[in-house]
């Protein structure tokens, strides 16, 4: 099967906190590619970060940061120092072949992350 | 500026009519996807297009038809034979290949009255 997992349905912290979003992928493609988006309120996505299963790096954007496990099939997305304006739903993706090289993504279910003053 | 528009934002319909949703970008992006978003759940995929007049289902394309006749438009027709057609649509498009993201646009939300 191919699919993403969001455990976290709902999460709440408060401004200033650092907080993890948790994404869990399963596939059976050795070439692949995951994606993170946030959904604010108005409720379009905005793309975040692609990942290919060939770089584990870890990466960092401002208070973003990204940590890939090949061996746990994890693609995990940490906010650093939250604020109000991250309060949004975040989607984990997952790049797949359908079939005659097309390519869909599928979605996990979404975190909400609501963050209070 | 570049980008996709949806329109209109918010449509409502009675029971039984055909409705459809209008999806346009300027991106000069060959593939374009429609998604529909229910509350508390993540995208399922309707339908998608890699190239014009040309499409395919997605995960959940019954009751739903698409065409592709320009590049610039992918208009999704909601049928009378969507059971629950009430959600939230949102419409992207990217260039082809498996690393590229999906840019998207606003969304419309349906309701079925």
């Amino acid at each position: 099967a191919q699919k993403v997992t969001q455990a976290q349905t709902e999460i709440s912290v408060v401004e200033k906190e650092d907080v993890t979003l948790d994404c869990v992928y399963e596939t059976r493609d050795t070439t692949y590619y995951l994606f993170w988006y946030k959904q604010p309120p108005s409720g379009e996505l905005v793309f975040l970060i692609r990942r290919n299963s060939f770089d584990e790096q870890n990466e960092i954007s401002g208070r973003y940061s990204w940590n890939f496990q090949k061996s746990t099939s994890s693609f995990n997305f940490t906010i650093t120092a939250s604020q109000v304006v991250d309060s949004a739903v975040y989607f984990c993706a997952l790049s797949v072949v359908v079939m005659d090289s097309s390519y869909k993504l599928i979605f996990g279910s979404g975190t909400r992350l609501l963050v209070r003053p | 500026d570049g980008g996709i528009t949806q329109s209109p934002k918010y449509l409502f319909r009675k029971e039984g009519q055909n409705v459809t949703l209008s999806c346009e970008q300027n991106l000069n992006h060959d593939a374009m996807y429609w998604y529909r978003q229910d509350p508390g759940q993540g995208l399922r995929l309707i339908y998608y297009s890699q190239i014009v007049n040309d499409f395919q289902k997605g995960d959940i394309a019954e009751g739903y038809s698409v065409s592709r006749e320009k590049k610039e438009s992918f208009p999704l027709t909601v049928t009378s034979a969507q059971k629950n057609p009430t959600a939230f649509y949102l419409c992207a498009s990217s260039t082809t290949g498996p690393y590229n993201e999906q840019f998207f646009g606003p969304g419309t939300r349906l309701t079925v009255l």
